[in-house]
């Protein structure tokens, strides 16, 4: 039973495409989030919502767009993809409170060409 | 703005050694630290984790100091094995929204 599943997990598109990520969770938590991770592996806050509503909005470009159709589900749709989109994107969850760790899916490594 | 950092990015050691992986944090509000493991082609995954009212936590094989005064995280990871082998993450929680900032990493390799 996967906790925290990303579909798909390879993605590669031209440039100009409009193209989503899916992110779905079972744990029951109130909370996701997705993440960019570069080729240097750092890994960047994009967006977060809690409860379907966005409670964290990162400067990001507004051709990412999440949505969430509810606390189970968090989407990621990216309009006018450019080459410097390319990374690996990470959903995760967590519950709602002080001291909780995060759960990150397996990622969906996304190239532009 | 506020961010936390590794002082090593790649670390070597032999199979059977401790490693230590260092971590520096700037954000004085961080209050819940959390080490996070990633495997090549996986996600991050969760190792152990410290609250700033502790300065030590211990798990299995793994331990994390923690030294407000000059904030600094470290995790310790006794008698290292081949599955150890991975990026290692230090991340911050703060604000209201209880928002993860991760470190840059740390190559952690064993070697035979």
């Amino acid at each position: 039973d996967t906790a925290v599943s990303q579909t798909p997990k390879y993605l590669v598109t031209q440039m100009g495409n409009d193209k989503s990520i899916k992110c779905e969770q079972n744990l029951g938590h109130d909370t996701m989030y997705w993440y960019k991770q570069d080729s240097k592996k750092f890994l960047k806050i994009m967006f977060s919502y809690n409860n379907k509503e966005l409670i964290i909005n990162e400067t990001v470009p507004n051709r990412f767009s999440p949505k969430s159709p509810d606390k189970a589900h968090l989407n990621l749709h990216i309009n006018s993809l450019e080459l410097g989109d390319s990374a690996v994107y990470f959903c995760a969850s967590s519950s709602a409170g002080a001291y909780y760790g995060y759960t990150f899916g397996s990622g969906t490594r996304l190239t532009v060409v | 703005g506020e961010s936390v950092g590794l002082h090593l990015p790649t670390l070597s050691v032999q199979e059977g050694d401790n490693s230590i992986i260092n971590c520096a944090y700037s954000n004085s509000a961080s209050d819940y630290f959390i080490w996070y493991k990633q495997e090549s082609g996986k996600g991050p995954q969760f190792i152990i984790d410290i609250r700033s009212n502790m300065d030590k936590r211990q798990g299995q094989r793994v331990t994390v100091l923690l030294n407000k005064t000059v904030k600094h995280l470290s995790l310790q990871i006794a008698a290292t094995q081949p599955g150890d082998s991975a990026v290692y993450f230090c991340a911050e929680v703060t604000g209201s929204a209880r928002q993860l900032t991760f470190g840059s990493g740390t190559q952690l390799t064993v070697l035979p």
